[in-house]
């Protein structure tokens, strides 16, 4: 099987910009998570969706918004980017039900300048 | 909120060198994760534990999951190159694993 893939694997913004990132999971992979990874912060949940419902919200600002299809992609949005944006974006996929494994993507590095 | 220590945050070592990275968390462990990064790049699952007293062994990386100490230790045996990078753990709440809370990782590097 194909593992996550996510596009844009890198990406360039200006402050006040808004930004789209996608991410395809693992085919039969039905739940979708996005975290962020920063030096300071480290890896943190941003949020989760699963059947295009969005179930579980870490603690970001609005400005973070994201959503998912019925053949379960998901996108991530970001607007009105502010420099502390800049990170990597991660995006993991799982089988429904508890216990199972998350399996990550190789990840989007946004550079907000 | 559960937070997770890891310790060391950097350690280097030997090639052929046993090594152990521990993880200790602030509440009860459900379900402990342990993942390897390189880089800049996106995570490789490693391991699940699920209950107390747990093992679980892949090639020459061992976990185990202390449920009394809300504690899990990573052992690598006879270390390589191929070992280095950054091992994180991650702790899964109550109800499934879609919501993963992050130690700050523990930075591994391997001299020749």
């Amino acid at each position: 099987k194909a593992g996550v893939t996510q596009t844009p694997r890198y990406l360039i913004k200006t402050r006040g910009q808004q930004v789209t990132l996608s991410c395809s999971p693992i085919s039969g992979h039905r739940s979708v998570s996005w975290y962020q990874q920063t030096p300071g912060q480290g890896l943190q949940f941003l949020f989760e969706y699963f059947s295009e419902t969005q179930r579980n919200k870490g603690n970001f600002p609005g400005r973070f918004s994201g959503r998912q299809f019925s053949n379960s992609r998901s996108e991530m949005n970001v607007s009105t980017l502010e420099l502390g944006d800049s990170a990597l974006y991660l995006c993991a996929s799982r089988l429904a039900g508890g216990g199972n494994e998350q399996f990550f993507g190789p990840g989007t590095r946004l550079t907000v300048l | 909120s559960q937070e997770l220590e890891q310790s060391p945050q950097s350690l280097i070592v030997q090639e052929g060198k046993n090594l152990t990275i521990n993880c200790t968390s602030s509440k009860t462990l459900y379900g402990l994760y342990w993942y390897k990064q390189k880089y800049g790049e996106g995570l490789i699952f490693l391991m699940m534990l699920q209950k107390g007293g747990e093992e679980k062994s892949h090639e020459k990386i061992t976990a185990k999951l202390d449920e009394k100490k809300q504690q899990s230790s990573l052992h690598i045996t006879a270390s390589q190159p191929s070992h280095a990078g950054i091992y994180l753990c991650g702790a899964a709440p109550p109800g499934g694993a879609q919501k993963l809370v992050f130690g700050q990782g523990t930075r591994l590097t391997i001299n020749p």
